[in-house]
């Protein structure tokens, strides 16, 4: 009955690797985002997808690729990863609806992305 | 751009008593709502209480409740009869209301620990 999931939960990898993160939804929200907590646990955003359609894209290296195949679902995509990565990565969805309970942003579990 | 400060990196308090975390945010939006979050050990981020700028009345949520003063921009969490499962990391956003921009913007967060 998870409301938004993410896998994996944790992630340890190499320097210069690719990886995915992946993220679902099934609160039929329109909605999606992703969040990024650093060693001091200051939470920023990344990106946001309504729709499938990317609406925000914060300062984020084109190393970072965001992927909507639907509005239930948004991966996150990193090239060539770096020490600087490593991180808690949080997707987040909402109904996206201007007004009301609809814009409060519902978390996941996050992942755990350690880079050596 | 938004900020929001928590001037308390870390707090305490005993079992059974009364605690308030400070927030405060600048913004010239006037449309707006405020979130608490609360991130405990297993890291996942929970929605503790949200106000929209337009309510003068403070939201409540059973044991929590806010102080919201929209003209000096503050915005403070009471915790009443606090529990050991409160000990987490608690985080004060904004977002503004309105239009498809629907991000976060966190302080850098209260670590409140509870005491038995």
């Amino acid at each position: 009955d998870t409301a938004v999931s993410q896998t994996p939960k944790y992630l340890v990898t190499q320097m210069g690797n690719d990886k995915s993160i992946k993220c679902e939804q099934n609160l039929g929200h329109d909605t999606m985002y992703w969040y990024k907590q650093d060693s001091k646990k200051f939470l920023k955003i990344m990106f946001s997808y309504n729709n499938k359609e990317l609406i925000i894209n914060e300062t984020v290296p084109n190393r970072f690729s965001p992927k909507s195949p639907d509005k239930a679902h948004l991966n996150l995509h990193i090239n060539s990863l770096e020490l600087g990565d490593s991180a808690v990565y949080f997707c987040a969805s909402s109904q996206g609806v201007s007004g009301g309970p609809g814009e409060t942003q519902y978390f996941g579990p996050g992942t755990r992305l350690l880079v050596l | 751009a938004q900020t929001v400060t928590q001037s308390q990196p870390e707090m305490s308090v005993q079992e059974a008593e009364t605690v308030t975390l400070s927030c405060t945010y600048d913004t010239s939006e006037s449309n707006y709502y405020l979130f608490w979050y609360k991130q405990p050990p297993s890291r996942q981020m929970i929605l503790v209480i949200r106000q929209e700028a337009y309510k003068q009345q403070n939201a409540t949520e059973n044991r929590f409740s806010v102080n919201f003063q929209k003209a000096a921009k503050s915005f403070s969490l009471k915790i009443s009869d606090s529990q050991l499962g409160d000990t987490a990391m608690y985080f004060c956003a904004f977002m503004k209301r309105g239009g498809s921009n629907y991000k976060l913007t966190f302080g850098k967060g209260t670590l409140l620990t509870v005491n038995p």
